[in-house]
């Protein structure tokens, strides 16, 4: 079974720090995506990456950036954490091929506080 | 753009009562549809999936037909159980490499004994 891990189930951070939420997947999956989940909104798309060192934004990137320097491991990072970036916050991971075929697999997220 | 449109809940039935949870879709290919379980406390579990026109989709006693007539993909359960309580999405995906999935909003399931 393919394997999602979130470094942290439960995060309190204050406002101006920098966040590092960190996310690694044990089946060698190319795609890795960040999402942010709030309640009456679903889950909304932050960043996706296709494969190491690549990344493209998504539907609400503003506020956060993306690192992934290997494979398995795709860290967002909020550079300057707000009230408004409270949230619960979910990684996913994907096999390229066959692409929309494909189903994502989820980590168990990471309930982000910011006081 | 591309979307997707569930019921809102939240739903409320008893055991063994008969689940339903509709599901629409907008997209300008031909996607492939999901549906995704999310229990308290936990990330979301791909629950079943159809990737092409008249494909069903099931898992766990849960079913979905993929109708590209209607673009429907409604979920679907004879007889639910307490432990089925837990939030669903509807998600779709459309081609391209790298392409995130699109969720609908979520309905909340509770069952009650």
């Amino acid at each position: 079974d393919v394997k999602v891990t979130q470094s942290s189930r439960y995060l309190v951070k204050r406002t101006g720090e920098k966040v590092f939420l960190e996310c690694v997947q044990d089946m060698d999956h190319e795609n890795m995506f960040w999402y942010r989940q709030d309640p009456g909104l679903g889950l909304r798309l932050i960043y996706f990456s296709y494969d190491v060192k690549m990344k493209e934004k998504g539907d609400i990137p503003e506020g956060y950036s993306v690192s992934r320097e290997k494979k398995e491991r795709f860290s967002l990072i909020l550079e300057s954490a707000s009230t408004n970036q409270t949230s619960m916050y979910l990684c996913a991971s994907r096999d390229k091929t066959g692409y929309s075929n494909q189903p994502q697999h989820f980590g168990d997220g990471t309930r982000l506080s910011i006081l | 753009g591309d979307s997707v449109t569930q019921m809102e809940g939240p739903v409320t039935l008893s055991e063994e009562a008969f689940l339903t949870i509709n599901c629409t879709y907008t997209a300008t290919g031909y996607p492939s549809l999901f549906w995704y379980v999310q229990y308290p406390g936990e990330g979301l579990q791909l629950l079943l999936k159809a990737t092409k026109a008249d494909d069903k989709g099931s898992n766990k006693g849960f079913e979905a037909t993929y109708r590209k007539e209607t673009t429907s993909f409604h979920l679907e359960k004879g007889s639910v159980q307490v432990s089925d309580s837990a939030v669903y999405f509807c998600a779709l995906s459309v081609g391209q490499a790298g392409t995130a999935l699109i969720f609908g909003k979520g309905t909340t399931l509770s069952v009650s004994s």
